[in-house]
């Protein structure tokens, strides 16, 4: 069984809908917590960061980590076509040095 | 400013040729990362650099994979000699210390 779970999709979508993305992992060390998004052909790039359990939020994007449960998502509101990418979870029990990546949510947001 | 930097973008070769794949950081960044991303998954840590030093090289596959980085700054990954189960997206990433990683486009091997 992989530490981290991610359901890889895809998931279809029509723009202005309300998105939820997660991921599951297995490591109760894991203290930090990533999402990037991946454009086809491009290098992932960080979209939020949380430390330890609860939210946060960054204009459409809300993460949540549920440490009890093992159980982290991140929500995409009133989504967009240019929001159309993969969404890669990531963890770690120490910061960036040792990130384990789930398998990316191919999300296409269609207008 | 400049992000990370790596060439070549694409890359086909028959099985049992050599590659190498070359890394120029964002200036300033001292932690330098290889990593391997197969088909539908995530990234996966090959080698991590602090300068010169190689801190972390725990998944490197040390039979065919070699990797350098001289002056602490560009770095190169080689495999020689490549096979078919290699053919995947190389990435680059680079930090100041153990901050945010950056990473860049990737190299995409191909091997025949």
């Amino acid at each position: 069984q992989k530490e981290v779970e991610q359901d890889p999709g895809p998931l279809s979508v029509p723009e202005g809908a309300i998105v939820s993305l997660n991921c599951t992992y297995s490591n109760s060390a894991f203290q930090y917590f990533m999402w990037y998004r991946q454009y086809s052909r491009k290098g992932p790039e960080l979209l939020m960061y949380t430390y330890s359990s609860g939210n946060k939020e960054d204009g459409r994007f809300t993460a949540q980590v549920d440490k009890s449960s093992k159980y982290i998502s991140l929500f995409i509101r009133d989504s967009q076509p240019s929001d159309s990418a993969t969404y890669l979870c990531a963890m770690s029990a120490g910061g960036y040095n040792k990130l384990i990546f789930g398998a990316g949510t191919r999300l296409a947001v269609h207008p | 400013e400049a992000g990370v930097v790596q060439s070549p973008r694409y890359k086909i070769i028959e099985k049992k040729q050599p590659v190498a794949f070359w890394c120029n950081p964002i200036s300033g960044h001292n932690t330098l990362y290889w990593y391997l991303q197969n088909l539908g998954q995530g990234p996966e840590l090959l080698i991590r650099y602090e300068n010169e030093e190689a801190v972390d090289d725990s998944q490197l596959p040390k039979d065919r994979f070699s990797a350098e980085r001289l002056k602490g700054v560009d770095s190169t990954l080689k495999i020689q000699p490549a096979e078919l189960g290699d053919s995947a997206v190389y990435l680059c990433a680079s930090s100041f210390q153990t901050g945010e990683l950056f990473f860049g486009e990737g190299s995409r091997l191909t091997v025949l």
